[in-house]
């Protein structure tokens, strides 16, 4: 029983096309993560999201919004979508905002614009 | 402000050689500090954490960091590297939100 799932787990499609990734945690905590790692490796922050609402917005393109419609779910819908937006995108979620607790990360979801 | 800095890209070692992965970090504040390990095609994986307390922290598969205020590093050690512990490890530092290095990526030579 997986804690953090990501799906789809790849996505390969065409520049301007619209996605979205869906993420799910069993782990019963209240606060989610998007984040983005580029083929460097460099992992980034995205948004963060805490019983629902919005907490950290880094910059991010506005084509990026993040959707959670219960605090077990965090969805990512990417509008019009560009080749910059190539990456491996990862779910994470922590019990809460305390600043020791451990993030516990989804599997990834590797982005591939055509 | 918090940030961390990982020195080294990437790190070699034989199989049985001591591992040391390099993190200083920066925070004005008294930070929370965490090594991840993420193997290929997989997510992040917490190997260990800094909160308060000892400051000679021990993780999974053998891993240890020492948090070390006069020096603001929190480096990585094993004192025998095998084969499966290959992968990209990440030093984080957290207060308000998590911050990330740039990671280092170990490889263990046979």
């Amino acid at each position: 029983d997986t804690a953090v799932s990501q799906t789809p787990k790849y996505l390969v499609t065409q520049m301007g096309n619209d996605k979205s990734i869906k993420c799910e945690q069993n782990l019963g905590h209240d606060t989610m993560y998007w984040y983005k790692q580029d083929s460097k490796k460099f992992l980034k922050i995205m948004f963060s999201y805490n019983n629902k609402e919005l907490i950290i917005n880094e910059t991010v393109p506005n084509r990026f919004s993040p959707k959670s419609p219960d605090k077990a779910h965090l969805n990512l819908h990417i509008n019009s979508l560009e080749l910059g937006d190539s990456a491996v995108y990862f779910c994470a979620s922590s019990p809460g905002i305390p600043a020791g607790a451990p993030q516990h990360f989804g599997d990834g979801t590797r982005l591939s614009i055509l | 402000a918090q940030s961390v800095t990982q020195l080294g890209s990437h790190v070699s070692v034989s199989e049985g050689a001591l591992v040391l992965l390099r993190c200083n970090y920066s925070s004005s504040v008294p930070p929370y500090l965490f090594w991840y390990v993420q193997y290929p095609n997989q997510g992040l994986q917490l190997l260990l954490k800094y909160t308060t307390g000892a400051t000679l922290v021990k993780g999974i598969n053998g891993f240890e960091a020492e948090f070390k205020k006069s020096e603001t590093s929190f480096h990585l050690t094993k004192p025998s590297a095998h084969m499966s512990d290959a992968a990209e490890y990440f030093c984080a530092v957290s207060r308000n939100d998590m911050r990330f290095g740039a990671g280092t990526r170990l490889t263990v030579k046979p």
